[in-house]
Order: C-alpha cells, then structure tokens, then sequence
C-alpha cells in the first residue's frame, strides 16, 4: 500500500544532541513537508521540498534542517540549536504544491528532550 | 498573514445527533481549503478539499461548505457514530506553498 513512513515513532534526546528524523513516500509524490504540532497550537510549517535536490524554509526553520536526495526521502535533523525541540512532528506529501492538492500525512515522530 | 480559527475548541454530543464545526479564516484570498480528522497521536487523515471556486464537497455524511466572502467553512456530520470522535482541522490554502492550520475542534460522540 502506498503511503509515508516516519521513523521512529518516540524518541529521547539529551539537550545538546543533533536528531534525525526519517520520513519516507511511496506515493511518487514530487513535493514534501515537514510540519510541528504542539499542544493547541495549530501546525506550523518547518520545511518543505517541491523537487529532489531543492527545499525551503517555512515558518519555524531556526535549529532545523533537511535534505533532499530522493525523491522517496525527506529527512528532518533537529539540532542543538533548537530550543524547545519537545513536540510531535509530522511529515507529508502531496502530488505538487500545497495550493492545489490534498496532503498525505504520515503517523508522526514524537520527540521528548530530557 | 492568515489566520484560521475553530471554535468550539471541545465538542460533545450523543450519538445519533447531527452536528455542524465551523472554521474561520481571515483572509478570503485563498486558493483552497481542506477538512482533516486527527486520531489522538495520530497523524492527519484529509477528509475534504474544496476548491476556491467550489461552494461544497461531499463524502458519505460528511459535506463540507465554503464561503470566502465570509470567511467561513462548515464541516456538517451526518448521524454521529463514536467512531467520529476525533479532533477536526481545517486548513486552508493559499496557493504559496503553504497551508494554515486551525487549532482544531475536538469532537467525542457520547455512545
């Protein structure tokens, strides 16, 4: 079945540490998003990718970054840099941009700094 | 910038009962708008997309209406069942490579 993949599901991180999160489609689809979702906030826009080898920087990039090597792939590291990394982190993707086309959504990355 | 609001935040009703979330955007310049559910840790399921030239969309009882002069959408639920508890997130488009979310509505279905 098609669909996106995030990896892993929970994980810890000790202030100072760099984590990566993965997130993989097979959907074929060219454009990717990183998004974080905190307790009654709306979710707000980290990075995202229209095509391989290229991405952007949304609404909250300070102490993230991404790449962009397949098309299949969006890895998200969240740096040392960050300073409030605790929060639930969902990837999804969509055939192209955000305006005309439904997202789909992968079942999230919660990240908790002890 | 757009900013998109749903209230009630929380939301009970016994089962059966039909019931209406509204969403609400301060921008009507938008390209479109989707209705997403939200299972608690889960990620988002799209439920409806309209299009900035469409007034409603439909999917089994669900219907989903926009109103962009007024700034306003409607998801309307159909015959409640528990299996709809969930939060509700409506996000709306602004053909900028971006979406802004609502906060969500947070909807049990009392058996």
């Amino acid at each position: 079945d098609g669909g996106i993949t995030q990896s892993p599901k929970y994980l810890f991180r000790k202030e100072g540490q760099n984590v990566t999160l993965s997130c993989e489609q097979n959907l074929n689809h060219d454009a990717m998003y990183w998004y974080r979702q905190d307790p009654g906030q709306g979710l707000r826009l980290i990075y995202y990718s229209q095509i391989v080898n290229d991405f952007q920087k949304g609404d909250i990039a300070e102490g993230y970054s991404v790449s962009r090597e397949k098309k299949e792939s969006f890895p998200l590291t969240v740096t040392s840099a960050q300073k409030n990394p605790t929060a639930f982190y969902l990837c999804a993707s969509s055939v192209t941009g955000l305006g005309a086309n439904v997202l789909t959504f992968g079942a999230g990355s919660r990240l908790t700094v002890l | 910038k757009q900013e998109v609001t749903q209230i009630p935040a929380a939301l009970s009703v016994p089962e059966g009962e039909n019931l209406v979330l509204n969403c609400s955007f301060t921008d009507s310049a938008i390209y479109n708008l989707q209705w997403f559910r939200q299972d608690p840790g889960k990620g988002l399921t799209s439920l409806l997309l309209i299009q900035s030239s469409q007034r409603e969309q439909t999917s089994g009882r669900l219907n989903a209406s926009l109103d962009k002069s007024s700034g306003r959408s409607t998801l309307y639920i159909a015959a409640s069942q528990p299996g709809d508890s969930a939060t509700y997130l409506c996000a709306v488009g602004t053909g900028a490579n971006n979406l802004f979310f609502g906060t969500g509505t947070r909807l049990t279905v009392i058996p």
